[in-house]
């Protein structure tokens, strides 16, 4: 069974520029969630989708954006980069809420 | 502040040695989850606890929720490199909410 997967692995990106990322789910998981987590920090939740909609949202500005997809794929999107965006961007799918969470291997986003 | 904290941030031991790893907060959590997150990886769920007072075992690993579900701890027995990473707890206070994570202990075993 394939694992979360997400694309691009890196990306780097001029401050004020649009980054996307993206994010395959495990088969059958329909909740997809993405994570910031900046150098040797935590994760800090940023969104939670479930069957296509937004479920909960982080303390984050406006221009950081997403959508699920109707296959739960889901896409990040970034607009107006800041260098303090720079962080590992992490997706993870869940079975159905309480379940624990699988994660993909990030998308490592520089803002130079 | 983090809604949990964990500690110590940081702890290196020589192989074969014991450690423990706490995780407390002053809120209920109605489920709280382990995970390991080595270089270049996604965390790695380890374990999920939801009952007070319960104990799991994976290994060398022992889990414990505490009575009131507010903190958990996490002990390695005889510690060896490949537990080697950073451990991140997590918890859920209700149903609706998002999965929210502690700081990290960044664990490094020596040989």
């Amino acid at each position: 069974e394939a694992g979360v997967t997400q694309s691009p692995t890196h990306l780097i990106k001029t401050r004020g520029q649009q980054a996307t990322l993206r994010c395959s789910p495990i088969s059958g998981h329909t909740s997809v969630y993405w994570y910031q987590q900046a150098l040797g920090l935590g994760l800090q939740f940023l969104l939670w989708y479930d069957e296509g909609e937004e479920r909960n949202r982080g303390n984050f500005p406006p221009r950081f954006s997403g959508r699920q997809f109707p296959n739960y794929s889901s896409e990040l999107n970034v607009n107006a980069l800041e260098l303090e965006d720079s962080a590992l961007y992490l997706c993870a799918s869940s079975f159905r809420e309480g379940y624990g969470y699988t994660f993909g291997s990030g998308t490592r986003l520089t803002v130079v | 502040t983090q809604l949990l904290e964990q500690s110590p941030q940081f702890l290196s031991i020589q192989e074969g040695e014991n450690l423990t790893v706490y995780c407390n907060s002053s809120s209920v959590f109605s489920s709280l989850q382990w995970y390991r997150q080595e270089p270049g990886e996604g965390p790695v769920l380890l374990v999920t606890v939801v009952t007070g007072g319960e104990v799991k075992k994976l290994k060398r690993l022992t889990f414990q929720f505490g009575d009131a579900r507010k903190d958990s701890s996490l002990h390695i027995t005889a510690a060896q490199p490949g537990d080697t990473g950073l451990y991140l707890c997590a918890g859920v206070k209700a149903a609706g909410n998002k999965l929210t994570f502690g700081g990290g202990t960044r664990v490094l075993v020596k040989p």
